[in-house]
């Protein structure tokens, strides 16, 4: 089946601009998390979906950024009046309820803040 | 909380030489353990994962690797190093929580060079 995929690829942007990066998990995947991939900082996880629940949030970096899922399947994550430390490889990942909740990730969105 | 050590952002092999990357974790509590694989412009590829069943685990492309409790190890190997492998090569970490799936703390990542 079709794996997670991710729009844009590429989102160039100026600073202090918002931007909307989305994200399609594996159809009937309850699971969905966004990691932030930089140079400085390695792979960070910012925030987790599960199902109905409330999301986990202990990964963002800062109020100016922000997820929601609909409908437990597409999540948009948002980033308000962007900075240049924000540009990053963003990447999406869904998992299942199985044993050792296995991530599939997603191509990833570049951005890049000027 | 819990971490990841890679041990050598980049190492280098021939072709035909064993890999071995290595990667260590902190876990108060028994963890799961991933190790993936991004090739340059993709996402990440699970190689092979850890989940308390069997210690010594195989995954794709020939790789292996052996859950070491006594050495909080988690070292990647694979016999003969192939020109394909050259990628980045991520340990990562989840906490065997039994409740929610809390994200991947991941390691800093090993550059795999192939020299022909």
């Amino acid at each position: 089946g079709a794996g997670v995929s991710q729009s844009p690829s590429n989102k160039v942007t100026e600073k202090g601009k918002d931007v909307e990066l989305r994200c399609d998990p594996i159809s009937g995947h309850t699971a969905l998390y966004w990691y932030r991939q930089s140079l400085g900082q390695g792979l960070e996880f910012l925030i987790y979906f599960q199902g109905n629940s409330a999301p986990d949030k202990s990964g963002l970096p800062s109020d100016r950024f922000s997820a929601e899922r609909t409908g437990g399947s597409v999540s948009t994550l948002t980033i308000q009046r962007t900075q240049q430390e924000d540009s990053a490889v963003y990447l999406c990942a869904s998992s299942n309820r199985d044993r050792g909740r296995e991530q599939y990730f997603g191509p990833g969105t570049r951005l890049t803040v000027t | 909380a819990q971490s990841v050590t890679q041990l050598g952002s980049h190492v280098s092999v021939s072709e035909g030489a064993l890999v071995l990357l290595r990667c260590n974790y902190s876990s108060s509590v028994p963890p799961y353990l991933f190790w993936y694989v991004q090739y340059p412009n993709q996402g990440l590829q699970l190689l092979l994962k850890y989940t308390s069943a069997a210690t010594l685990v195989k995954g794709i492309n020939g790789f292996e690797a052996e859950f070491k409790k006594s050495e909080t190890s988690f070292h990647l190997t694979k016999p003969s190093a192939h020109m394909s492998d050259a990628a980045e090569y991520f340990c990562a970490v989840r906490v065997n929580s039994g409740g929610g799936a809390d994200g991947l703390t991941f390691g800093k990542g090993t550059h795999l060079i192939i020299q022909p």
